[in-house]
Parts: structure tokens; sequence; C-alpha cells
């Protein structure tokens, strides 16, 4: 059974570096697949974040890619996300979530909740 | 805001059927079947239960079915149940990124 489950600070300061990590099981993240991050406000809904490729290329929504970093970590089977100068609007829950292609997400991780406060 | 529009909610009775619409443009909902549909129970996260318009991944029931017309594409559930009460996204893959729409609340009465 494949399972994703998002660990990281669930406060972080504005203008400072927001840092998830995404550790997946049963599924290796060096097999084919792309590995995305979903946010989800009550304000703005669902929002892709960007993706990183099985083999490490990322690819980034227009909007955030100034200020995203989304990278594999094969040693410890997990994927992490770095989103800079972070303000109240990225308040919000971040999902990760698997592709197997096909243009849809397969399979998400329940989420974890990040303020953006002082 | 979303690129993608859908009606705020929509209602039924149990045995009933409901269709959400999904509308884009020709340069989401009108390319290359690259609609996908996402039930989102509360406290739960979403769960794809359409991709490609119209097919339907493993587990998930028959009584969820999927078309599209023009630049409009719809979820419809057909013999309601209480266990389908929850928010409906589309999503479109363009332009190499994933466009939600703003979601639908189904409910049932």
């Amino acid at each position: 059974q494949v399972q994703l489950q998002e660990s990281g600070p669930g406060l972080v300061e504005p203008s400072g570096t927001l840092s998830l990590t995404c550790a997946v099981s049963g599924y290796s993240v060096s097999d084919v697949a792309y590995w995305s991050w979903v946010r989800q406000s009550p304000g703005k809904g669902l929002e892709w974040i960007g993706e990183v490729f099985y083999t490490g290329t990322p690819n980034y929504h227009p909007s955030l890619k100034s200020r995203l970093t989304i990278l594999l970590d094969n040693s410890k089977n997990a994927f992490s996300l770095e989103l800079r100068s972070v303000t109240a609007a990225d308040t919000a829950k971040y999902h990760c979530v698997r592709s197997l292609g096909w243009w849809f997400l397969d399979l998400w991780g329940s989420g974890i909740q990040v303020t953006v406060s002082s | 805001q979303s690129a993608l529009t859908q009606p705020p909610s929509v209602s039924g009775s149990p045995g009933q059927s409901v269709t959400i619409s999904c509308t884009g443009t020709s340069s989401d909902v009108g390319t290359d079947n690259r609609v996908s549909w996402y039930q989102q129970s509360p406290g739960s996260a979403p769960k794809v239960i359409l991709f490609q318009v119209t097919k339907r991944p493993s587990g998930v029931p028959d009584r969820f079915s999927g078309s599209q017309s023009g630049y409009t594409a719809s979820l419809t559930i057909s013999g309601l149940q209480a266990e389908d009460e929850a928010d409906y996204y589309c999503c479109s893959y363009t332009s190499s990124t994933y466009v939600f729409g703003p979601g639908t609340k189904v409910t049932v009465l």
C-alpha cells in the first residue's frame, strides 16, 4: 500500500522559508512518477504548486517559480518543498501528491497545515 | 481566481442524479481529455474519481460518470447516496500545470 506523509513546521514567520518533506512508503521515488505539492486554503481553494519528475527534473507553477524549490531525496525515499519569502497568503494546508502520468493526481497525502505568522 | 468555473453547490435526494459542470476554455478543458475530478469528504484529502474525462480508477463506483461537450466537462452522480456528500473539484492539465476549479459542494437531502 502506497502512502505519502507530510512533515515540517506548522508555523513560519513572514519573510521566512517554508520547508516540508514528504515521506513515501510502498513505492520508490526513483520509479517512474511525478511528485507534486498542492496547497489548499479557504480563500483560494486547491492550488497546484509544482512537481518533480522521478529523474529530478522540476516543473513549477509560473506564479511561484521564483520562490520555489522541489527536490527528490532518493536516500530517504522522499521529496521536499522549499518556499521562500513567505507571506500570510502562503498560509494553507499543504498536500504531497503522486501522479503516474496521464494528467491526473492519483494519490494524496493527508496534508499538513502551515500558518505564516509572527 | 480559478480559470475553471463550477457551481458552488448542488443537492439531491438519495437515489436521484446530480450533475456538476466545469467550464473552461479551449486552452484547458478543451484540450486532449486532460480533465480529472476529485472528491473531498470532510476532514479528508482529495481523492481522484475520474480521469481523462470519463475513466474511473479501480474501486470508484460506476455511479460516478463523466462527459464533455465543447469547453464544459461534467460529473454525474447517479443513484445519490449519503456517503457522496462532499466537495467535488474539477481539474485540467494545461501548459504543464494543473488548474483546479473552485469546487462544488454536494448535499444529500
